[in-house]
């Protein structure tokens, strides 16, 4: 069965510090896909950033990157510059095959100090 | 803005008293999806619909029904609430290119049980 793993229930970063969130997965899939959703207290579930399986390449949305590792079913998210507004609850979450239903990791909640 | 929009967003009910929860698109996603979110974990997929097909996990309580009348609207009746049903209810969607493995996912509606 495919897991989810994020080890690290709380994370502290101090704003315009960078800060990585781990993940790792389990899957005997050759295809797939991984997220990042990022749900700021009492607010809305939003993508964060998405990675093909098939991509060697590691996806980039402005200052959200990913360290996707294939081999090693890891795949860690960077913020960069942080700001306040990445306070927040981080989820990973991967899904594949025709349902697209998501798995996720537990969740890391990230502190950003002004 | 194309959208997923949850009503209520907040809504309390009675011990015992049925109550439905609803949730538009206008994304014109053919999947539609339920997720419980208590406080602190991870969202849990409760069921989801492919286009009419519905498909409910197999750990969801007998409790828990869903309808969905056409693309656009699904519903969440939850016929004989407890107190262990007080969360969060999140609807999702996914389905159109190019990221048609992507999740969107609405506001959420509160649920509190008294």
């Amino acid at each position: 069965a495919q897991t989810v793993t994020q080890s690290q229930p709380e994370m502290s970063v101090q704003e315009a510090e960078t800060v990585t969130l781990s993940c790792t997965y389990d899957t005997s899939e050759s295809d797939y896909y991984l997220f990042w959703y990022k749900q700021p207290p009492s607010r809305q579930m939003i993508l964060v950033i998405r990675q093909e399986a098939y991509k060697q390449q590691n996806a980039t949305e402005n200052r959200f990157s990913v360290n996707f590792q294939k081999a090693a079913k890891s795949f860690s998210l960077k913020i960069s510059d942080s700001q306040l507004g990445d306070a927040a609850m981080y989820f990973c979450a991967y899904s594949w095959g025709s349902q697209g239903n998501l798995i996720f990791g537990k969740g890391t909640k990230l502190s950003v100090k002004p | 803005d194309a959208m997923v929009i949850q009503n209520p967003r907040y809504q309390v009910t009675q011990f015992g008293k049925p109550v439905t929860l609803s949730c538009s698109q206008t994304l014109n996603h053919n999947v539609m999806y339920w997720y419980q979110q208590k406080s602190s974990q991870a969202p849990k997929l409760l069921f989801h619909y492919y286009d009419k097909d519905f498909n409910n996990e197999a750990d969801t309580p007998d409790n828990f029904q869903s309808r969905r009348p056409n693309t656009s609207f699904c519903f969440l009746d939850i016929r004989s609430p407890g107190l262990g049903d007080a969360a969060m209810y999140l609807c999702a969607t996914r389905g159109t290119a190019p990221n048609t493995d992507t999740q969107y996912f609405g506001p959420g509606t509160r649920l509190t049980v008294l």
